[in-house]
């Protein structure tokens, strides 16, 4: 069973405008998420995480936001850029060491 | 900040063969590494847990006969795919936990990850 996913595979952005990736997760018990950004054929680099005791991370140009009763977080990257085009994943911890990674979504950002 | 080295980013091996991937952790000390496989355009399924000094703990459907994986030291991780078949051609990624690494980003760090192809 895929305990985090992203129901959106792809998403074309213009450069300039805002970018939503969205996650769900269905394990009550996860209490920190993490997003990260993948080139094809490169390990996955950390973006930007936030705790289940808040509902909002800003770092930059990337938030993150959380809503646990819907079991659902997302990432805005504004303003978008050509370089932030790539996979993005979503990944979820509960109370151990493990990641569970989402199924990712292919970010294109075009001029 | 922390570094970790995958060792090789691709091989291509014949099948019935075996491949070590190696994970060095290059400036901290890693009590715990992970091993992820990817799938084309799918997910990281993470397949074990590797505790330095100990067995490694294998995720559910992860043969454990035939990934090998030997923790050793504390910066090196090594994963074997022993009596590889054409179906075990995946892009593996190893992670290290830095236990002094900064709660923001959970202390994971990645690999470069590994393009194994088995013909």
């Amino acid at each position: 069973d895929q305990q985090v996913k992203q129901n959106s595979p792809s998403l074309s952005v213009q450069e300039g405008r805002i970018s939503i990736l969205n996650c769900d997760y269905t394990n009550s018990m996860f209490d920190y998420f993490l997003w990260y950004k993948k080139y094809p054929a490169e390990g996955p680099t950390f973006l930007i995480s936030i705790s289940s005791i808040k509902d909002k991370n800003e770092d930059g140009r990337f938030t993150v936001f959380l809503n646990k009763s819907a079991k659902h977080l997302s990432l805005h990257i504004v303003p978008s850029q050509p370089g932030d085009s790539a996979v993005y994943f979503c990944a979820a911890s509960g109370g151990t060491d493990k990641l569970i990674f989402g199924t990712g979504t292919r970010l294109q950002v075009f001029p | 900040g922390a570094v970790v080295s995958q060792h090789p980013s691709w091989v291509i091996c014949k099948s019935g063969t075996s491949v070590k991937i190696e994970c060095r952790s290059l400036d901290f000390q890693a009590t715990t590494m992970f091993w992820y496989r990817q799938f084309p355009k799918q997910s990281l399924m993470l397949m074990a847990t590797s505790n330095e000094g100990s067995k490694a703990t294998y995720e559910q459907g992860v043969e454990k006969d035939k990934f090998l994986i030997n923790h050793a030291s504390l910066t090196l991780s090594t994963l074997t795919v022993t009596s590889a078949h054409p179906e075990d051609s995946s892009f593996y990624i190893c992670s290290a936990r830095d236990g002094e690494g900064p709660r923001k980003d959970y202390g994971y760090t990645f690999g470069s990850g590994t393009r194994l192809t088995v013909v």
